[in-house]
Order: structure tokens, then C-alpha cells, then sequence
């Protein structure tokens, strides 16, 4: 069971904008930043949301974050064959004293 | 560039110890806290401890207290990771991710390839 709920799946086809759910608490989204995470089939996490809504150099502008109280949410316009993956969210919890991650989310691209 | 290589898959057996490395290059190894995230096969992404190299002390999550050990070289630009009494649940791709700043609670911005341990008597 992870500390944080996401969504086990999500779709949609090419063109379209989906969006991803991340809800947590008051020690973890409430009051430290969220990051998203996006893995390849066989590949390692690559950072895709840093600090709830910034994109790392290099991440198309399709890919959009954002937080409200305990919960935050990726969005993704313009979808594209090859954003089918996983896709995790992730917070610093202040109780746990460590990271703590969303189950993941399968995103597919119909 | 910032690469972070780690060592090659292990079979171990029921009982015993593994220890992962990952070797930090194209940045100064001691400005960065390095994290350990394991993945089991098919589900999601589980933080089990890290290290501030500046500061030298390690942070586990509670669920691997006692068990896993975190180390960091920083003449070698190395980080360890050693997890033992491996059972057959602790098979995993075990990652070592990079923080952006030297606090542990600053997001990750480069992993590593990932190490698969396969326990198996």
C-alpha cells in the first residue's frame, strides 16, 4: 500500500490530453513539493515534474504539473505513442522522514 | 554530463548479504545526497534510505532499519548500498538516484541503470 493514491491506469489516444491524480497528506503533499516521475518499459525513472509545477531542461512542454492542498496532478496534452509508460508521483514526508511514492500510473496510448 | 553507473546484477542466496555500488561522475560527489529505490518486479518505486556525503550519516526508511546499510566513498565518487538477510521478496531492481542538492529531501534529478538482484536458493 503506498502512502500516496494514484490511479493504476490511464488512456487515451494520440492528440488528446489526460490527466493523472496524486493524493497524499498534510505531512507529505501538503507541505513539501511533488515530483513526477516517467518510466520507459525497462528503463530507469527519469524526472519529468520537479516542484509541483517545473519542468527539467529537455521535457516538452506537453508534460504540466500542479498541486492543491493535499493532492496534485499531471497533465499531459498532445498525446504521443511514445509517452505510453509509468508514470509515479513523489514527496518528501516530514513524519516518515523519507520519500515516499504513488503507486504508479500505466498511461496508454490507444 | 552527470552519469551514474552502477554494479552488475546478483544472484543471491536466501540469508545472505548483497552490496551495490554506484559510481558518480560529472559533478562534485559530496555536493549531492544519493538515495537508494528499489523496484520489485511489476509494482512501483520504494525508497530505502540515502546519504548526505557532506554530512556522512545515512537515513533509512523504518521498514529497513536494521537491514540495509548506506555508504558513500567519496574518494572513489562511490555510493554502497548493502541489504542483508535477503529474502525472496527483496528481488528487485535496486536504483541509486541523485539528489539535486545535499539535503535528502531534494528531488532526484539523475538515477542510475539499475541493479537486478535475484535471490534464489
Amino acid at each position: 500500500q503506498s502512502v500516496l493514491t494514484q490511479p493504476p491506469s490511464a488512456s487515451g489516444t494520440p492528440g488528446q490530453r489526460v490527466s493523472i491524480s496524486c493524493s497524499g497528506g498534510s505531512s507529505n503533499i501538503g507541505s513539501n513539493t511533488l515530483n513526477w516521475f516517467q518510466q520507459l518499459p525497462g528503463t530507469a525513472p527519469k524526472l519529468l515534474i520537479y516542484s509541483n509545477n517545473q519542468r527539467p531542461s529537455g521535457v516538452p512542454d506537453r508534460f504540466s504539473g500542479s498541486r492543491s492542498g493535499t493532492s496534485a496532478s499531471l497533465a499531459i496534452s498532445g498525446l504521443q505513442s511514445e509517452d505510453e509508460a509509468d508514470y509515479y508521483c513523489a514527496a518528501w514526508d516530514d513524519s516518515l522522514h523519507g520519500w515516499v511514492f504513488g503507486g504508479g500510473t500505466k498511461l496508454t496510448v490507444l | 554530463q552527470v552519469q551514474l553507473v552502477q554494479s552488475g546484477a546478483e544472484v543471491k542466496k536466501p540469508g545472505s548479504s548483497v552490496k551495490v555500488s554506484c559510481k558518480a561522475s560529472g559533478g562534485t560527489f559530496s555536493s549531492y545526497a544519493i538515495s537508494w529505490v528499489r523496484q520489485a518486479p511489476g509494482q512501483g518505486l520504494e525508497w530505502m534510505g540515502g546519504i548526505s556525503p557532506i554530512y556522512g550519516t545515512a537515513n533509512y526508511a523504518q521498514k529497513f532499519q536494521g537491514r540495509v546499510t548506506i555508504t558513500a566513498d567519496e574518494s572513489t565518487s562511490t555510493a554502497y548500498m548493502e541489504l542483508s538477510s535477503l529474502r525472496s521478496d527483496d528481488m528487485a531492481v535496486y536504483y541509486c538516484a541523485r539528489s539535486v542538492g545535499q539535503q535528502l529531501f531534494s528531488y532526484f534529478d539523475y538515477w542510475g541503470q539499475g541493479t537486478l538482484v535475484t535471490v534464489s536458493s
